[in-house]
């Protein structure tokens, strides 16, 4: 069936180091591709999105990366910092022209970012 | 703008009772959803609307009811709270189909059910 799923659960990483979390996904007609954070206590907030005919987008000190070939999807984070330790989600859509039933998000379980000092 | 409003921001049910969780949105979005989280499991869709006056099953409808009577307001509803339905939910909307905006989430309601 159709999933969004990431590699693993944990990445712990040394703050001022790049970091990159992982994303699969099954469904080749997915059209565009969102990674939201999650700090405790608080809702998912958006960090930035891909869509299906790009590669590479990049925003302050994140960067996706789309690789539509073997349905992998990244987020690097450059230069860590503490303030990014949270939990991050990739989601995809089935495509822009579905409605209805399709109308909505496929989520990851979330992966946990946890930035050593 | 405050985006997404969710209330209560907490609660505690006794098995049996019943209660409605308010969300409030002041963006114009057409769509609504409300997920769940726990533990290991993500997020999951429970119910969701596309407009006004209409609603949808998502992923983990049973035990929950929804209504969409205006626009900006999205009600998820417990008849019978059971111990199960202790989670974190989640409200979201999205200007039109997802696929081209993405959602805002709310800031969580967190319910215990004892």
């Amino acid at each position: 069936g159709e999933s969004v799923g990431l590699h693993l659960p944990t990445l712990s990483v040394q703050e001022g180091d790049n970091s990159i979390i992982n994303c699969a996904y099954s469904n080749s007609a997915s059209d565009y591709f969102i990674w939201y954070k999650q700090e405790s206590g608080k809702g998912p907030q958006f960090i930035i999105d891909i869509r299906s005919n790009m590669d590479k987008r990049q925003g302050q000190r994140v960067t996706v990366l789309l690789n539509k070939t073997v349905k992998h999807l990244s987020l690097q984070i450059a230069a860590t910092q503490p303030g990014d330790s949270a939990v991050y989600f990739c989601a995809e859509s089935p495509g822009r022209f579905n409605t209805g039933a399709n109308s909505k998000l496929t989520f990851g379980k979330g992966i946990t970012l946890s930035v050593r000092p | 703008n405050a985006g997404v409003t969710q209330t209560p921001k907490f609660r505690v049910l006794k098995t049996g009772q019943s209660m409605t969780l308010l969300c409030a949105q002041d963006m114009n979005h057409e769509y609504m959803y409300w997920y769940r989280q726990d533990p290991g499991m993500g997020l999951r869709l429970i119910h969701y609307s596309v407009g006004e006056g209409t609603t949808a099953k998502g992923e983990v409808p049973d035990g929950y009811n929804v209504s969409r009577l205006k626009k900006q307001n999205f009600l998820l509803g417990l008849e019978s709270a059971a111990p199960s339905q202790t989670s974190v939910y989640f409200c979201a909307s999205s200007y039109y189909r997802p696929a081209n905006y993405g959602y805002t989430f709310g800031s969580g309601t967190r319910l215990t059910v004892v």
